[in-house]
């Protein structure tokens, strides 16, 4: 049973324009989430995260964003560059668990 | 700079060979995880270690068994490597008691059973 669902394997966005991420999760009891950048050849590199207590975190271009009761989360990326074409894994995690699950990534592209 | 090596960045092994991925960390942190990562099917984990000597069972661990008897290093081994263990292997770190502290990957094992 996937617990952290990321239904779009692959995204295409033109660069300067705005790219969203989205990921699903099904477990109530996550209340910390995680968004991991891969490039090909490389190890996943943390990018930002979000506490269930705020509903937007920001750090230059990337924000992500909670809503609890959709039990959603999304990752905008503004304005998109070619360094942000990568695979990005969302992740979530409960303050009582031992570990982080991992969702399966999208792919993200951005076009010249 | 923390710092996440891994052995090999490429392995070719036969079925029913004996696999060791070793995994070292600069960063003195407490723990230490495996996972492999498939298309398709995301990160996975194998196993992962809170402190030497100690392991814990991810959510794969049929067919791997591990070792950390040192801080800095976690191993992880293929019993008799098979071809469905073909996949592309990470090792990743981390400080302190939160399982969502940040996690710092290797570059990664692409090991291929034939």
């Amino acid at each position: 049973d996937q617990q952290v669902k990321q239904n779009s394997p692959s995204l295409s966005v033109q660069e300067g324009r705005i790219s969203i991420l989205n990921c699903d999760y099904t477990n109530s009891m996550f209340d910390y989430f995680l968004w991991y950048k891969k490039y090909p050849a490389e190890g996943p590199t943390f990018l930002i995260s979000i506490s269930s207590i705020k509903d937007k975190n920001e750090d230059g271009r990337f924000t992500v964003f909670l809503n609890k009761s959709a039990k959603h989360l999304s990752l905008h990326i503004v304005p998109s560059q070619p360094g942000d074409s990568a695979v990005y894994f969302c992740a979530a995690s409960g303050r009582e668990d031992d570990k982080i699950i991992f969702g399966k990534g999208t792919r993200l592209h951005i076009l010249p | 700079d923390v710092k996440v090596t891994q052995s090999s960045r490429y392995l070719v092994k036969r079925t029913g060979e004996k696999v060791f991925l070793e995994c070292v960390q600069d960063m003195d942190h407490e723990n230490m995880f495996w996972y492999r990562q498939d298309p398709g099917l995301g990160l996975r984990l194998i196993y992962f270690s809170y402190d030497v000597k100690m392991k814990e069972k991810g959510d794969i661990p049929e067919g791997y068994s591990v070792s950390r008897e040192k801080k800095e290093r976690f191993s992880l081994i293929l019993e008799s490597a098979s071809t469905n263990q073909t996949s592309m292997y990470l090792c990743a770190s981390s400080s302190g008691i939160y399982s969502y502290n940040e996690q710092f990957f290797g570059p990664g094992t692409r090991l291929t059973v034939l």
